[in-house]
């Protein structure tokens, strides 16, 4: 079975700061990562996905994420934190045999002033 | 470019009315999906269609049906809606149903079932 898994319901960071976000992931085969961002009252939106090549994926606003295989690990990552960047974040995984994405819980990210 | 939209935006049912769910994609996208999100448990899948004419189950489908009426709208029904059915559903659209396309979702519809 596959399963994404974010241990973290919460994440609270001061602004400036770097933040991560932690993914890890159970899939069989290679695996389809993805991040997404969902802000209050809104449908969810992609923010970048890895499917081969550089571990390192840099996406929207700033954001990037470290694919690590040995550790089936999608940390989300941003050097500088913004208080827009609060917001409930999605880890996601397709694996090779399956069509559907698996959605991790998702972690509140909360950026303080 | 609307995108994907949703209505209604917020409806409230008591146990076994039914209902229908719109959903329309103005992105000329093959797939659509319906997803439930419930609070600690991300998005589940309910049903998707990867292409007009085509419709299969997600991981959560019994309580609920879809019609893929045309290529742009994708409808889910509750027949007879029950208390554990109140969630947060979004509706979602991709190019293809290839692995490496994102998903463009609607704004959702919170759906409270008494």
């Amino acid at each position: 079975a596959q399963s994404v898994a974010q241990p973290e319901d919460q994440v609270n960071v001061a602004e400036g700061n770097p933040l991560t976000v932690k993914c890890t992931y159970s899939v069989s085969g290679n695996p389809y990562l993805f991040w997404y961002v969902q802000y209050p009252n809104r449908g969810l939106q992609f923010l970048l996905k890895y499917i081969t090549g550089d571990n390192l994926v840099k996406g929207s606003y700033g954001f990037e994420a470290e694919f690590n295989k040995s550790q089936t690990s999608f940390h989300l990552k941003k050097p500088s934190a913004l208080v827009s960047d609060s917001a409930l974040y999605f880890c996601a995984a397709y694996h090779n045999a399956g069509n559907m994405l698996t959605f991790g819980g998702g972690t509140r990210l909360m950026v303080k002033p | 470019n609307a995108g994907v939209t949703q209505t209604p935006k917020f409806q409230v049912l008591k146990t076994g009315q039914s209902m229908t769910l719109q959903c329309a994609q103005d992105m000329n996208h093959n797939s659509m999906y319906w997803y439930r999100q419930d609070p600690g448990m991300g998005l589940r899948l309910i049903y998707y269609s990867a292409s007009e004419g085509t419709t299969d189950k997600g991981e959560v489908p019994n309580g609920y049906n879809v019609s893929r009426l045309n290529k742009r709208e994708f409808s889910l029904r509750l027949e007879s809606a029950a208390p554990s059915q109140t969630s947060v559903y979004f509706c979602a659209s991709s190019e293809t149903q290839n692995r490496n396309e994102k998903l463009f979702f609607g704004s959702g519809t919170q759906l409270s079932v008494l």
